[in-house]
């Protein structure tokens, strides 16, 4: 199997602080993770893709400091949500792929909310 | 970059018929197509996927079609289940990173 697990499923939080989400890959190593973001009736789109043990490569637009990603190991990787505000309310998704392989699986996705 | 166009944005049938849900693709470079199906707050779950030296892949009532010259690829499912009804994604890969279609939510009425 290819399982991607996420934590936690829903955070809810207060304006200004932070949050971090985990993911990980429960039966494989993966090299390389991806971080989407997902609004409401909306695709996924592409925020940053993190390599085990390398800085995460982010996408055009996508702030670095405020998404902080961390890939410590060929299983975990997390996204910190910096200095939360309300329009960063979203469901972030993540996804895990094998070494050498296309296929990426999901993760069952975070609903994060911030008042 | 890459675009994926994905249409049609809404599919409604009744239980049993065909469903058909198509994309079209940009960069000629890319190599890999899978489709993903997502249930309402839950991740996309990969459901079929086809390489560009293939031009088509079935898996049950799932088949997906890929025609390189045109950029076109296809879902194709039969004997449609009101379990089937979601949202579809297909994407585009030829560098590691996947780039999405916007989706289609598909209707199955018993």
């Amino acid at each position: 199997g290819a399982v991607v697990s996420q934590h936690p499923s829903r955070v809810i939080c207060k304006s200004g602080t932070s949050v971090k989400i985990e993911c990980r890959s429960l039966d494989f190593q993966a090299t390389t993770m991806f971080w989407y973001r997902q609004f409401p009736k909306q695709s996924l789109m592409l925020m940053a893709t993190s390599n085990e043990g390398s800085k995460a490569t982010y996408e055009q637009g996508v702030e670095k400091d405020k998404f902080l990603i961390n890939h410590a190991s060929l299983t975990l990787s997390t996204l910190t949500v910096t200095s939360a505000h309300p329009e960063d309310s979203s469901f972030y998704i993540c996804s895990a792929k094998r070494e050498g392989m296309d296929t990426q699986y999901f993760g069952p996705g975070t609903r994060l909310t911030v008042l | 970059g890459e675009n994926v166009e994905q249409h049609p944005s809404t599919l409604s049938v009744q239980e049993g018929d065909s469903a058909v849900i198509k994309c079209t693709y940009s960069d000629s470079a890319s190599n890999y197509f899978p489709w993903y199906k997502q249930e309402l707050g839950k991740g996309p779950q990969l459901i079929i996927d086809i390489r560009s030296n293939v031009g088509e892949k079935k898996d049950q009532r799932i088949a997906v079609t890929l025609n390189k010259t045109a950029k076109h690829f296809s879902l194709h499912i039969t004997e449609t289940q009101p379990e089937d009804s979601a949202v579809y994604f297909c994407a585009a890969s030829g560098y590691s990173t996947l780039t999405f279609g916007k989706g289609t939510m598909l209707l199955v009425s018993p």
